[in-house]
């Protein structure tokens, strides 16, 4: 199963950009990348997800290292409403089907 | 608001007893998937059900069970309840057959005492 790296903790200062890094060094050719984050003990928000080229929504650009073995998380412009656990995943599909594995993602504190 | 449904809210109950948790997928989602969350970690994958069949399992025991209905909504069934087990139960549901976009639910919050 692919696995992800990610730090613990990240502080931003409000109206920064805040970059969150996730390694994922075992990824392979057709694995995306996907972005949650988790508010409180809400369920996780679907925030963004790519497989090779860069991606941009409206909340988050994703930029993909062209080995693809680490990617970034960029909130333009966080607010205090960004505070929250960011979790960068990678699905894979083996012998026992679909998993989807989430590691302890990283906690985004953005400051005023 | 993602769509996704869950209930109940909060549970409570003690070691050895049965649970089932239910969650109504997002109109148009044939994938649903269930997690569990301890507190202060992320998320773990319990299963995923495609059109009523399973199609991808974590790291649990039998005693986690699923069943997805013909209208796509789910229940999550626990046996034998452990201590351990006390948790944010997540469901997430996804349009195709691999769910890799998953929307989720609030979750539903067991206690075992």
């Amino acid at each position: 199963d692919a696995k992800t790296t990610q730090p613990t903790s990240m502080d931003c200062a409000e109206g920064r950009a805040a970059n969150l890094p996730c390694n994922h060094s075992t990824i392979s050719g057709n694995e995306y990348v996907y972005w949650y984050r988790q508010i409180h003990s809400q369920g996780p928000q679907y925030i963004i997800h790519g497989l090779k080229n860069n991606e941009t929504n409206e909340m988050a650009s994703l930029i993909i290292t062209e080995d693809r073995k680490s990617s970034t998380l960029i909130l333009p412009h966080a607010t205090l409403r960004d505070t929250a656990v960011y979790y960068c995943i990678v699905r894979s599909q083996g012998t026992g089907g679909f998993k989807t594995i989430f590691g302890a993602g990283t906690r985004l504190f953005v400051k005023a | 608001e993602t769509g996704v449904t869950q209930s109940p809210t909060h549970l409570i109950k003690t070691r050895g007893q049965q649970v089932t948790l239910r969650c109504s997928s997002q109109s148009g989602h044939n994938t649903v998937s269930w997690y569990q969350q301890a507190l202060g970690q992320g998320p773990q994958f319990i299963f995923q059900y495609y059109r009523e069949e399973e199609n991808g399992r974590g790291n649990f025991p039998p005693r986690f069970s699923g069943l997805q209905f013909p209208n796509y909504s789910s229940e999550l069934n626990v046996n034998a309840l452990e201590l351990d087990d006390s948790a944010l139960y997540l469901c997430a549901s996804s349009p195709g057959q691999k769910g890799e976009t998953q929307y989720f639910g609030p979750g539903t919050r067991l206690l075992v005492l």
